[in-house]
């Protein structure tokens, strides 16, 4: 099955400073990425669509200056937090899905197993 | 009303129920459905993915799809404590059309 990693798994970091947390597909090419954010007991807030060589799409609410998504080849995507703080502190998750057109693609995202971040 | 209604439990039964799952949907133009699972501290993982309506079994788990009454069912058989996590339904349709996510339903299965 396609497997998607996130790096690091869980990051501590003091307020003000920048963390950057990447997301690989590893067997299969990704056109389009996600990055959610969850708080305890809720569920999946999309924070921002990512399509490879262009730039991020956003949600509403969410912004942009903060959080920095690049995502540079059909395989990595990268969301930097800037000048963090603690409020920022939450469950981070990518998600990658098939490049249309892939053998075998369902057109299925397939999720990282998240970034926890703490931010003190 | 949200695009997806799913209940947020939590759901307990006993080891060996039978569970069922459920969503509704109010967007007709949906055509994929899928059920993830999510232990705690955990990304989600794809569990079934169904296209349209209809049911669609693996192992102990069947998906089911009813689209002319927009309702999607995942149900369980033989239930054990290894599945007590979070389940999360969610659903697209066809081109650019994001993927919209259930509220996610706890399930604890006691043994």
């Amino acid at each position: 099955g396609a497997v998607v990693s996130q790096h690091p798994s869980r990051v501590i970091c003091k307020s003000g400073t920048s963390v950057k947390i990447e997301c690989r597909s590893l067997d299969f090419q990704a056109t389009t990425m996600f990055w959610y954010r969850q708080f305890p007991k809720q569920s999946l807030m999309l924070m921002a669509t990512s399509n490879e060589g262009s730039k991020a799409t956003y949600e509403q609410g969410v912004e942009k200056d903060k959080f920095l998504i690049n995502h540079a080849s059909l395989t990595l995507s990268t969301l930097t937090v800037t000048s963090a703080h603690p409020e920022d502190s939450s469950f981070y998750i990518c998600s990658a899905r098939e490049s249309p057109g892939t053998s075998g693609s369902t057109d299925t995202q397939y999720f990282g197993p998240g970034t926890r971040l703490t931010v003190l | 009303q949200k695009e997806v209604e799913q209940d947020p439990g939590p759901l307990s039964v006993p080891e060996g129920a039978i569970v069922s799952l459920n969503c509704t949907y109010s967007n007709s133009a949906f055509q994929y459905f899928m059920w993830y699972r999510q232990y705690s501290r955990k990304g989600p993982e794809l569990l079934m993915y169904t296209y349209s309506s209809g049911n669609k079994e693996d192992g102990r788990f069947t998906a089911q799809v009813d689209k002319s009454s927009k309702y999607i069912s995942l149900f369980i058989r033989d239930s054990q404590p290894s599945d007590s996590a979070t389940y999360l339904c969610a659903m697209k349709g066809t081109g650019g059309f994001k993927t919209i996510f259930g509220a996610g339903t706890r399930l604890f299965v006691k043994a």
